[in-house]
């Protein structure tokens, strides 16, 4: 059965640096979003990806996010200067639709900056 | 004001009882999606249910919406100790399918 991949499952990184999580959507998928969760707290949304374009964001979303679609299979999320507050589990999503149609999650990277 | 607030926070049975988890919701939504997380794992897709339907099932899973109440219940018929995680309702109430998660319900299910 198809699934999202993601990789690193656990990035450990010093604040100030950057780090480039990754991720492979489910193949024939068109829309994907970006999550995180920051230990024992709720799954927040950050970043909805369709047609090579941003189509929403969350205000967690700022100047030090960016995402990508390299080629036609990865998908990634950039934090240009990490904080100590970034730490948290990042989730990938994808699915095939928008409205009605199921999200699909990867494992996570569980990111640490120290 | 909290979207997808799920209750009870804690839930404790034994092997081969039901077990019920709700949640609720402050604005219209386009569909509702119920998740499952075991420890520190992924969130694996459990059943969506769109605002035009009341009941879904789908195996031991049986979903229900009740959009006057702006609400949504998921059982679990006979538990096994391989559902012990926790369950999330989501819900999809902007125009780009994003996604807002409440707390979450943990289900410890005991042999």
């Amino acid at each position: 059965e198809p699934e999202v991949t993601q990789t690193p499952s656990h990035q450990v990184t010093q604040m100030g640096q950057e780090v480039i999580l990754r991720c492979v959507p489910i193949s024939n998928h068109l829309y994907f979003y970006w999550y995180r969760q920051i230990l024992g707290q709720k799954v927040e949304f950050l970043v909805s990806f369709y047609n090579n374009e941003i189509s929403e964001k969350s205000e967690i979303f700022d100047d030090q996010f960016s995402v990508e679609r390299p080629d036609g299979s990865n998908f990634t999320l950039k934090i240009r200067s990490t904080k100590l507050e970034d730490s948290a589990m990042y989730f990938c999503a994808s699915s095939e639709g928008a409205l009605s149609t199921e999200q699909y999650f990867g494992p996570g990277t569980r990111l640490t900056v120290t | 004001s909290q979207q997808g607030e799920e209750d009870p926070q804690a839930l404790s049975i034994q092997e081969g009882e039901n077990a019920t988890m709700n949640c609720s919701y402050k604005t219209s939504i386009n569909n509702l999606q119920w998740y499952r997380q075991n420890s520190g794992r992924g969130l694996v897709h459990l059943i969506l249910i769109r605002s035009n339907e009341r009941e879904k099932h789908s195996g031991r899973l049986r979903v229900t919406l009740d959009t006057s109440k702006k609400s949504s219940s998921l059982l679990i018929t006979a538990s096994r100790a391989a559902d012990t995680a926790s369950y999330f309702c989501a819900t999809d109430n902007s125009g780009y399918s994003t996604l807002t998660f409440g707390k979450g319900t943990m289900l410890l299910v005991s042999p």
